[in-house]
């Protein structure tokens, strides 16, 4: 499977704990972007990598939120002393750099955070 | 705020029949508008628009991008069950595209 792959698919804790997720990207893209996708609503824009960089972080990213590429392959999204409102599919997209022509983003399937 | 609005948020018909779907879009430094498929799982890609008034077409699916009205349109002619999903329009800002702006998605359900 050459697509963006997210580790786990489905993640259950309880309120409080910290939680880790995983995205490797499709291996010649070097963006790397995660989003956060509730019930009935379109995935929002959280960050993105450029190769390791971070370059753009989005207010919805509290402080209780990290994110790294450390080699600019696999990225981690880390979320600190969860709250019921972080319960969410977190979805990982990757892209090429073009310069030439835009280059459209393509997810993952995902990794459902519930949060008891 | 950027923002971009879809409707309707859901529809239903029967298969054979032809859908369009609408997106409005007002996204700051705009780049190009985004249709993407969803089927519980991740977001496929369907196409990119970037100029206006040139149909992008794939199968029995084309969409169409007004840059002046700033609006889009998702054409589904002859339905299958297999459209049955919540169809994401999306803007996308900054270099190269980076940032997308998301509407709600529209729930398309097609019975046999």
């Amino acid at each position: 499977d050459t697509g963006v792959s997210q580790d786990p698919r489905h993640k259950i804790t309880k309120r409080g704990q910290n939680v880790t997720f995983r995205c490797d990207p499709i291996s010649e893209h070097n963006r790397l972007y995660w989003y956060r996708q509730t019930l009935g609503q379109g995935p929002e824009f959280l960050t993105y990598f450029q190769n390791e960089a971070q370059l753009e972080k989005s207010r919805l990213l509290s402080d209780r939120f990290s994110a790294e590429r450390p080699k600019g392959s696999f990225s981690t999204l880390e979320i600190q002393r969860t709250e019921q409102g972080d319960s969410a599919m977190y979805l990982c997209a990757s892209s090429l750099d073009g310069t030439a022509a835009y280059q459209p983003q393509h997810f993952g399937d995902g990794t459902r955070l519930s949060i008891l | 705020e950027d923002k971009v609005v879809q409707s309707p948020l859901s529809l239903v018909v029967h298969e054979g029949d032809t859908v369009t779907l609408n997106c409005s879009y007002e996204v700051t430094n705009f780049r190009s508008l985004l249709w993407y498929k969803q089927e519980k799982k991740a977001p496929t890609f369907l196409f990119m628009l970037t100029s206006s008034g040139i149909e992008k077409k794939s199968g029995r699916l084309s969409s169409i991008l007004d840059k002046k009205e700033l609006f889009s349109i998702l054409n589904i002619t002859a339905t299958q069950t297999g459209d049955s999903a919540v169809y994401l329009c999306a803007g996308g800002s900054g270099g190269s595209n980076y940032k997308l702006t998301f509407g709600k998605g529209t729930l398309l359900t097609v019975n046999p």
